[in-house]
């Protein structure tokens, strides 16, 4: 089975503050991981992707995430934050050693990035 | 700029009547997904499909929805008959998986339906 937790419904951060939004996860096999962003009346959007490789993954508009296999997490994570940051953010997991599985995203966490 | 379509982008239609949500993934894509998005419930998965063929459908309602591909370019989700509880938004996602590697999911703008 796989599954994935985001800890808070909800991250409060000042802008130009660094940003935190927490993943752990859970597989049998090996993980492939996603986060997506959704802003109001939209449809979710790409913004990074762990497959294998190297654990710091850079994706879209200066995010990054880092995969760690002893504490099973891939936290979602920007240096300095800007109110155009707010949104709901879902992480996703698929165990990389099953065939037909599709994604399982968790419950979303909302960003909440104050002037 | 290739883009998953979805039509329509809102409806509302009264109880017991059918729905039908198409779906144009993005061309050259092999796997395709349906989900609905709720406040109580979150995003969840109702179908799977790749190379057309429905992998998982396990979390859709059998007794009233449907989901099929009768092409490459469409994707259906019918809900026959619909409830007031069925009102959601519902996306259609679209990729690919090469070698079992599944890459990111390119996500519709959303269906949003209000069943009265």
């Amino acid at each position: 089975a796989q599954s994935v937790a985001q800890p808070e419904d909800q991250v409060n951060v000042a802008e130009g503050n660094p940003l935190t939004v927490k993943c752990t996860y859970s597989v049998s096999g090996n993980p492939y991981l996603f986060w997506y962003v959704q802003y109001p009346n939209r449809g979710l959007q790409f913004l990074l992707k762990y497959i294998t490789g190297d654990n710091l993954v850079k994706g879209s508009y200066g995010f990054e995430a880092e995969f760690n296999k002893s504490q099973t997490s891939f936290h979602l994570k920007k240096p300095s934050a800007l109110v155009s940051d707010s949104a709901l953010y879902f992480c996703a997991v698929r165990d990389g050693d099953t065939g037909r599985r599709a994604l399982t995203f968790g419950s979303g966490t909302r960003l909440q990035v104050q002037p | 700029d290739a883009r998953v379509t979805q039509t329509p982008r809102h409806k509302v239609t009264e109880m017991g009547q059918e729905v039908t949500m198409r779906c144009q993934p993005i061309l050259g894509h092999n796997t395709v997904f349906w989900y609905r998005q709720t406040m109580m419930q979150g995003l969840e998965l109702l179908a799977y499909f790749r190379n057309r063929a429905p992998l998982d459908d396990s979390g859709m309602p059998k007794d009233r929805f449907s989901a099929e591909m009768p092409d490459a370019t469409l994707a259906t989700l019918k809900i026959q008959p619909s409830e007031p509880r069925d009102s959601a938004v519902y996306f259609c996602a679209s990729g690919w998986i090469i070698a079992g590697v599944p890459s990111e999911q390119f996500f519709g703008p959303g269906t949003r339906l209000t069943v009265l």
